[in-house]
């Protein structure tokens, strides 16, 4: 299985910073990298395909970079209803895998 | 817009079968350009791939669930079904149904979870 591995797992940030996660594969994946936000109590929500491209409806205030094994999710302009946790997930081959979380919280 | 509800018990005995079905709304599951599958997440914990089907009857499982999963397509009714043998406290999660694109691997939508807890 190829394991992911996200950092930081916890963070805190105030309204208005810019937060950056990262997410490191075992194996090179090529750009099969999606991004999620999930809040307490609901689904996640993609947010993020293909390592960079941005999901229908999600603000450009999201971006994400990388290939190969080591991409980054990142968030400008933190905005209140961003603080929630973050997964990746890799799509490369089977079985599908998720990065461990990280919770971003308010500062 | 495409919508997925997942339906079951919430109480399952150990070493009984967990059954889940997910109905699907606003679109087919016969498409060659989707799979459909299961998500689960314990308690406080992060998520797990359980597997995927298409409407041929393909399926993709986790080989740490394979020997005791089952996950059918009823294309006739729009809805997915699983089925997971001799559960213990450790399969106690939320299981989320989950649309999967082959094309850029991402998971989209999810159905809103429902929580499954295995006790006696």
């Amino acid at each position: 299985d190829i394991q992911m591995t996200q950092s930081p797992s916890f963070m805190s940030a105030s309204v208005g910073d810019r937060v950056t996660i990262t997410c490191r594969a075992s194996q090179v994946i090529s750009s099969y990298l999606a991004w999620y936000q999930q809040k307490p109590g609901k689904a996640p929500k993609l947010l993020i395909y293909l390592g960079s491209t941005l999901q229908s409806g999600v603000p450009s205030r999201f971006s994400g970079s990388g290939s190969g094994t080591d991409f980054t999710l990142t968030i400008n302009s933190l905005q209140p209803e961003d603080f929630a946790t973050y997964y990746c997930q890799q799509a490369n081959i089977f079985p599908l895998t998720f990065g461990g979380g990280t919770k971003v919280e308010i500062k | 817009q495409l919508q997925m509800q997942e339906s079951g018990p919430g109480l399952v005995k150990p070493s009984e079968t967990l059954s889940l079905t997910c109905h699907v709304s606003g679109g087919s599951l016969s498409s060659d350009d989707y799979h459909w599958g299961w998500i689960r997440q314990p308690p406080g914990k992060g998520l797990e791939w359980i597997g995927i089907g298409l409407y041929t009857g393909t399926t993709y499982y986790n080989p740490s669930l394979r020997s005791r999963l089952t996950i059918s397509i009823d294309t006739s009714k729009n809805q997915l079904s699983l089925k997971l043998n001799s559960v213990t406290a450790a399969d106690t999660a939320v299981y989320y149904c989950v649309r999967w694109s082959s094309s850029s691997g991402c998971l989209d939508p999810w159905g809103q979870g429902t929580q499954v807890t295995v006790s006696s």
